[in-house]
């Protein structure tokens, strides 16, 4: 159980173009989604808090312009990286707090590799 | 005062030796620390976490060790294993924070057969 799953795994795109990662829970429903970038052989850095049908609370220092982020559904939470540059290229990781549960436990995804070209 | 430092950075083990991670933490409102297994190209999975009121836990060969006095927590991997390098990531969070992780520096550790 407690499993989460992102799409795709790898993109590229070409710079000024974007970019949506999806990141699901199979089996539970989430009430808070988090999005973190990491960049190689770094620690995971934290972009974002979502709320399902709320706004996400973006960390300082994070456009919230270029990163848009949806939580439509206790399922469900999307980042879209708007006009990607390189610069945007690194790993985005998401994770999955259980509807119900404590507030402890995060389970996450598997991670998406963004290369803008 | 959330930050969250994490030695070594590195570390190298033989097959069957214990490999020990430390780290330390300054926000006492901190009040669940979890640790994070993450193989290359993967997302990090939980291995084992703690509260501070206890002083240590123990799942099979890994186990926490926690000081709220010093303000520190550990974690001990019992007879390492070539499987289990990869990177170890601390991190901390507290009950306001509605789940907020904040992540130490991650040590990789390679364990040689």
């Amino acid at each position: 159980g407690a499993v989460v799953s992102q799409h795709p795994s790898r993109v590229i795109c070409k710079s000024g173009t974007s970019v949506k990662i999806e990141c699901r829970s199979l089996d539970f429903q989430a009430t808070t989604m988090f999005w973190y970038r990491q960049f190689p052989k770094q620690s995971l850095m934290l972009m974002a808090t979502s709320n399902e049908g709320s706004k996400a609370t973006y960390e300082q220092g994070v456009e919230k312009d270029k990163f848009l982020i949806n939580h439509a559904s206790l399922t469900l939470s999307t980042l879209t990286v708007t006009s990607a540059h390189p610069e945007d290229s690194s790993f985005y990781i998401c994770s999955a707090r259980e509807l119900g549960q404590g507030f402890d436990e995060q389970y996450f995804g598997p991670g998406t590799r963004l290369t803008v070209t | 005062q959330q930050q969250v430092k994490q030695s070594p950075q590195s570390l190298i083990v033989q097959k069957g030796g214990i490999s020990i991670i430390n780290c330390a933490y300054e926000n006492t409102a901190f009040d669940y620390f979890p640790w994070y297994q993450q193989f290359p190209g993967k997302g990090p999975a939980l291995l084992i976490a703690i509260r501070p009121d206890v002083s240590e836990k123990k799942e099979g060969r890994f186990t926490i060790s926690f000081n709220k006095s010093a303000k520190q927590f550990s974690l001990h991997i019992m007879d390492s294993q070539p499987g289990d390098s990869a990177t170890y990531f601390c991190a901390a969070t507290r009950g306001t924070s509605y789940g907020k992780l904040t992540f130490g520096q991650g040590t990789i550790l390679t364990v040689h057969p």
